[in-house]
């Protein structure tokens, strides 16, 4: 699988704040940028995808992809305590999904 | 849309005995479907990939023998962990794929809810 790097956690924020996730992928052909976010004791839920260089915002989420950097990155604005959760980067990989490790936010009330 | 059911959502069992988890896509058609497991505190670990239709392609060091895998319509899958031990104790999760529209966006996984598997 190809190499998915996310910022190591835990990350912490007040309520109300933006919380800023970066992650970093490998394989300069990658096309498919996903953010999947996962409670404690839960499965991962997808929350955003881009394909495409640039911003893509979905309410309080906004996605940023560059793809010549091999980065993209989720930022979380007004977050909320029911925000906290991990949050997983993953890259297509032909048909699979690559992941990161994850990174751990915590929104603190 | 692009809802993954899972059943069961956690199972109790002893060592030694099978366990079979269903995973269905409930409103759109998955040629493909993924299984993995995951560890607490640890990342998604693909274990293998299953194709309606045909034989699931196994990663490097899951046992294919272990984990059985059966896609037998488009909107199903199951996976059957024999003789179950302690150490296959985890949490296994399902997606299913989409490639179009219908599940809401281009080539997309969608995760079941997980099950979670506890041998004593």
């Amino acid at each position: 699988q190809k190499e998915v790097e996310q910022n190591s956690g835990p990350l912490s924020v007040p309520e109300g704040a933006i919380a800023s996730l970066n992650c970093t992928y490998s394989d300069r052909g990658s096309q498919s940028f996903f953010w999947y976010r996962q409670y404690s004791g839960k499965s991962p839920e997808l929350i955003m995808s881009i394909y495409s260089n640039g911003d893509k915002e979905d309410g309080r989420f906004t996605a940023q992809l560059n793809k010549a950097s091999q980065y993209v990155s989720l930022l979380i604005r007004d977050s909320q305590p029911s925000d906290s959760a991990t949050y997983l980067c993953a890259v297509n990989d032909d048909y699979k999904l690559s992941f990161g490790a994850g990174t751990t936010v915590t929104v603190r009330a | 849309g692009a809802v993954v059911s899972q059943h069961p959502s956690w199972v109790i069992c002893k060592s030694g005995t099978s366990v079979k988890i269903e995973c269905r896509s409930l409103d759109f058609q998955a040629t493909t479907m993924f299984w993995y497991r995951q560890f607490p505190k640890q990342s998604l670990m693909l274990m293998a990939t299953s194709n309606e239709g045909s034989k699931a392609t196994y990663e490097q060091g899951v046992e294919k023998d272990k984990f059985l895998i059966n896609h037998a319509s488009l909107t199903l899958s199951t996976l059957t962990v024999t003789s179950a031990h302690p150490e296959d104790s985890s949490f296994y999760i399902c997606s299913a794929r989409t490639t179009g529209t219908s599940g809401g966006g281009t080539d997309t996984q969608y995760f079941g809810p997980g099950t979670r598997l506890t041998v004593l």
